[in-house]
């Protein structure tokens, strides 16, 4: 267990809809970062956030966007959903912001879209 | 469990045997190299990583190479266990920068 936690496990819904997505980081780390899998594009770094702030963006469409709470747990929102989105969405979380801190990933949110 | 499905390349290995997973690198500006290991339905896992003015760095059973002229990274697995089995992925940060790059990953499967 990594210590970071996302909800829900799985997540099925139709295209054109918006679903959010949840992650509690572990106690004491700063960092957040979102990751999708997929099968054409494999691991894919999404964004990341540290203390509240974004502090990277990789290749997050438009219609995905994300926010760090004052309690540092962070939420991902997909919307006008397309088929292509379906795959699945890690959490991970770092102490800090620079790339030697290591990454906790959480178990993951399987989202499919019909 | 849970697993993308995705088609990766497979390397089957006995166990006990040693097993040596590759990954070629996109960025020669890199400077810093993570293996992780992912087991179905779960999140990868660090196993371990190497900066860029090293090319070599050694873990418990695991040993990572960096040669960066071919930009060429490889984890060595030592006395390969049925627990080992799993996907591998490598990932490169840029600049000390938190965001992975990560490779397409090699599933190993380690028969008993």
């Amino acid at each position: 267990d990594s210590g970071v936690t996302q909800t829900p496990k799985h997540l099925i819904t139709a295209t054109g809809q918006r679903v959010t997505l949840r992650c509690s980081p572990r106690s004491g780390d700063l960092s957040v970062y979102w990751y999708q899998q997929s099968l054409d594009q494999g691991l894919q770094f999404l964004i990341q956030y540290y203390n509240g702030e974004e502090r990277a963006k990789g290749n997050i469409l438009e219609r995905f966007s994300a926010q760090q709470f004052p309690d540092l747990h962070s939420e991902l929102n997909l919307s006008s959903l397309e088929l292509g989105d379906s795959a699945l969405y890690f959490c991970a979380s770092s102490v800090g912001i620079i790339s030697y801190n290591e990454q906790f990933f959480g178990p993951g949110t399987r989202l499919t879209v019909l | 469990g849970e697993s993308v499905g995705l088609h990766l390349p497979t390397l089957s290995v006995q166990e006990g045997d040693n097993s040596i997973i590759n990954c070629a690198y996109s960025n020669s500006a890199s400077d810093y190299f993570i293996w992780y290991k992912q087991e179905s339905g779960k999140g990868p896992q660090f196993i371990i990583d190497i900066r860029s003015n090293m090319d070599k760095r050694q873990g418990q059973r695991v040993t990572v190479l960096l040669n960066k002229t071919v930009k060429h990274l490889s984890l060595q697995i030592a006395a390969t266990q049925p627990g080992d089995s799993a996907v591998y992925f490598c990932a490169e940060t840029l600049n000390q920068g938190g965001k992975l790059i990560f490779g397409q990953g090699t599933e190993l499967s380690v028969k008993p």
